[in-house]
Formats: C-alpha cells, structure tokens, sequence
C-alpha cells in the first residue's frame, strides 16, 4: 500500500530557531499534500494544502510566513516553522493524497517541542 | 461547508462487546467519508472509507461502516473488541476546509474493559 514517511520523529529546538519537517510519498505520486496540527487530547486541524510546483493554500487563521510550506516535486513536501516559540509547540501530521483516487495517507507525526 | 460530529468522546466496552462509534455529518454534495485510528505519537491509519457504490463498507481488523443518507451518518462498528483496539478514532469528510482536505471530527477514545 501507499506509504508516506516523515522525518523527523521528534525535534526539540530553541525558542527563535527554525525547524524543517519533511513529508515523502515513498510508492506513489502525490500531486496534493496537507499538513495538519494536532493538539494534545484533541483532533486535527488542516493548516494547509501544498499542491506541487505552485503555492500553498493556508486555512485561515495560519500564519503563512510563519509555516512555510514547500512542495518541489511529486514526492516530497516540506513544513518549515520559523522563528519556533513554544506555543508552536505540537504534534504536526503530513498527508498526501493519491491523483487516483480518494486515497489520503498520513506520515507518522512530527512532535516538536520548542524550549 | 462540510462538518462532522462524533457522538461521545469517550467510549468504553468490555473486550468481547460490540463496538459502535457514532459519526453523523453535514455536507451539500454527496460525501467522501472516512475512519481512522491513532494510536499514541503516531500517524493516522485508514480503517476504511466511502465513496461510491456500496454502503457497507468493509474495512481493516474487523471494522465496518454503514453510509446511512437519510440518517446522515457513518457509524462504525466491530462485533467484537480486542484489547488492541483501544486507540483514539477519528471520522472525517473530504471538504470543509482546504478544496481538498479531509475536515475531522473530534474524535472518539475507546477504552476496552478486560
């Protein structure tokens, strides 16, 4: 089956820093990714759509300077979080979505801590 | 815009029990429905999904959903819980947020009472 793989697992940084997640589509080509965030004990909010070779669309409410979402080819999406401050802090899950059908799988999480 | 409702955010049955996890949603096209499970610091895993064609829907480790229209629902079940079941479990909708993007419930914890 489709796998997405996510690096990394966990990343602690310092409060001011910039962190970089990445999001791979291992057997499939993923035109469309989502990235989401995860608050402890609650579910997942859709930050933002990255379709590849153009721009991301954020939801509202997303700091599009502060997520910076690229998506330079059809396997690969980066979130980069820039200038981390604790509130930042949280559980970030990628997604990428097969052109085929409605088939949407996730990576394993990111958990980011910042200090 | 399309929505969903989970019904309890907390579940608990004794292994052996039927599982019913209770998802009701709000949409103005015909839905795209899905369920996951999340175990503890991990990634979402796809029990199943609707689209088209057949409204029970077979899944993964025993789970099943039935599309109800009239009903506006998607509830999940398993005749019989193990205790590798207890997880969090989320119902979702394609839509709502990004053109693209699945829209989540709150999702449900289940608990399995040895």
């Amino acid at each position: 089956g489709a796998v997405v793989s996510q690096h990394p697992s966990r990343v602690i940084c310092k409060s001011g820093t910039s962190v970089k997640i990445e999001c791979r589509s291992l057997d499939f080509q993923a035109t469309t990714m989502f990235w989401y965030r995860q608050f402890p004990k609650k579910s997942l909010m859709l930050m933002a759509t990255s379709n590849e070779g153009s721009k991301a669309t954020y939801e509202q409410g997303v700091e599009k300077d502060k997520f910076l979402i690229n998506h330079a080819s059809l396997t690969l999406s980066t979130l980069t979080v820039t200038s981390a401050h604790p509130e930042d802090s949280s559980f970030y899950i990628c997604s990428a979505k097969e052109a085929s059908n409605y088939g949407y799988t996730f990576g394993s999480g990111t958990r980011l801590t910042v200090v | 815009a399309q929505s969903v409702t989970q019904l309890g955010s907390h579940v608990s049955v004794s292994e052996g029990a039927l599982v019913l996890l209770r998802c009701n949603y709000s949409s103005s096209v015909p839905p795209y429905l899905f369920w996951y499970v999340q175990y503890p610091n991990q990634g979402l895993q796809l029990l199943l999904k609707y689209t088209t064609g057949a409204t029970l829907v077979k899944g993964i480790n025993g789970f099943e959903a039935e599309f109800k229209k009239s009903e506006t629902s998607f509830h999940l079940t398993k005749p019989s819980a193990h205790m590798s079941d207890a997880a969090e479990y989320f119902c979702a909708v394609v839509g709502g947020g990004g053109a693209d993007g699945l829209t989540f419930g709150k999702g449900t914890h289940l608990i399995i009472q040895p």
